[in-house]
């Protein structure tokens, strides 16, 4: 089966540092790539998404993310964070192959610290 | 527009009861998600709704979760009886029509479960 990994469940950050949430899954056979953010008692909300084209993916709030594809892995940046961006962030991948249901990663929550 | 709504928000409930969950998707959107999110957990699609016939239910615990998606609009995801493993966040989402993974889900608020 498909899976997806986020290699890090939490991640401590001070406001105006840069951080670096990693996300890596199984096969990069026709994949499309989201991240997702989730705001304590709400539902997902999109930050970015790579269908195709340029492998660096500009999305909401200032975050990017860069499809790799022989790392199979779409690492999610900010360069200065906010107290704002406090929140769970998941990585999650949809295969072509699999009928293009997305598999999420286990998430990983981002602290930032003032 | 409107988002996609749920409710109850939340429900606590004893296990071996049975609870019912509600979504009102997006205007327009064919397709529709339930997701379970047990704490600490990504999502874990349960079932997918094209219009009113499911897609893919094969994560679906069908001896005690059941859904339905009738007339092709709101959808109701039933558990009976409970389990102290059934205790979770539910979410709804929905997209435009198709079944294709580009087609960006838009996720209700949830509906958070405990059972007891």
């Amino acid at each position: 089966a498909q899976s997806v990994t986020q290699l890090d469940s939490q991640v401590p950050v001070f406001e105006e540092a840069p951080v670096e949430l990693r996300c890596n899954y199984s096969s990069s056979v026709s994949v499309y790539l989201f991240w997702y953010v989730q705001y304590p008692n709400q539902g997902l909300q999109l930050l970015l998404k790579y269908l195709s084209g340029s492998t660096l993916v500009k999305g909401i709030n200032g975050f990017e993310a860069e499809f790799n594809k022989s790392q199979t892995s779409f690492h999610l940046r900010k360069p200065s964070v906010h107290i704002s961006d406090t929140a769970e962030y998941f990585c999650a991948v949809s295969w072509e192959a699999a009928g293009n249901k997305l598999t999420f990663g286990g998430g990983t929550r981002v602290l930032v610290k003032p | 527009e409107a988002g996609v709504a749920q409710s109850p928000r939340y429900k606590i409930i004893e296990k071996r009861q049975s609870v019912a969950f509600w979504c009102n998707p997006i205007s327009g959107h064919a397709t529709l998600y339930w997701y379970q999110q047990i704490l600490g957990q990504g999502p874990k699609l349960l079932i997918q709704f094209q219009n009113n016939g499911v897609v893919d239910d094969s994560q679906l615990p069908k001896d005690r979760f059941s859904a339905e998606r009738l007339k092709g609009v709101d959808s109701t995801l039933k558990i009976q009886p409970a389990k102290l493993e059934d205790s979770a966040v539910y979410l709804c989402a929905s997209s435009q029509a198709g079944t294709g993974g580009i087609n960006e889900q838009y996720f209700g608020p949830g509906t958070r479960l405990t059972v007891t």
